[in-house]
């Protein structure tokens, strides 16, 4: 079985600041991991996706994320934020190769930025 | 440009009545979902479809029907069923059934009962 916890609701930083979203799983098979963001009143976009090869994955705007086994984590990191960053972010685990049926999406966090 | 297109953006249904929600895809992808997203959750699993002329239900069936009669076109009624269904609800799409490759979602429909 899998599930996935998104530790914070609401995260706020301020602009050119760090931002960092965290992301814990559980996953009885190797798991495929996604991060998606949506802003108000649209659909989600894929920021990147982690499914067996770099640990470290780099995504769209500036965003990484960085698959660690160990710790079962999958945190969102961006170095500097940009006003435009403010959205909604939803962590995403499945298990590798398993029925599309079966993706289980994190309640999200919500990322606000100070100016 | 290839991608999801629903509609309408926002639709209001009386109590009783049945609505549907529509979304077309031509980026050729096999396989279609149905979301729906509350304040505060994830994303539910409502309906999908692998290929033509199948679909099978998600956790959050109950009230809900669809169809899949063309690759491109996979709408969703909802029902006077569906006891609570004022929510934002998105469409997706995959080139496949597994997982590997990520979802293409939708713009969203906003659905309010009044």
């Amino acid at each position: 079985a899998q599930s996935v916890t998104q530790l914070d609701s609401h995260v706020s930083v301020s602009e050119g600041t760090p931002v960092l979203l965290r992301c814990n799983y559980s996953s009885s098979y190797s798991p495929s991991l996604f991060w998606y963001v949506q802003h108000p009143n649209k659909g989600l976009q894929l920021l990147l996706k982690y499914t067996s090869a770099a640990t470290l994955v780099k995504g769209i705007n500036g965003f990484e994320a960085e698959f660690k086994k160990s710790e079962t984590s999958f945190h969102l990191t961006k170095p500097s934020a940009h006003m435009s960053d403010a959205a909604e972010y939803f962590c995403v685990v499945t298990a590798r190769y398993s029925s599309a049926s079966k993706i289980i999406f994190g309640s999200g966090t919500r990322l606000s930025i100070r100016p | 440009d290839g991608g999801i297109t629903q509609s309408p953006k926002y639709l209001f249904r009386k109590e009783g009545q049945n609505v549907t929600l529509s979304c077309e895809q031509n980026l050729n992808h096999d396989a279609m979902y149905w979301y729906r997203q509350d304040p505060g959750q994830g994303l539910r699993l409502i309906y999908y479809s692998q290929i033509v002329n199948d679909f099978q239900k998600g956790d959050i069936a109950e009230g809900y029907s669809v169809s899949r009669e063309k690759k491109e076109s996979f709408p969703l009624t909802v029902t006077s069923a569906q006891k609570n269904p004022t929510a934002f609800y998105l469409c997706a799409s995959s080139t496949t059934f597994t997982t590997n490759y990520g979802y293409t979602f939708g713009s969203g429909t906003r659905l309010t009962v009044v």
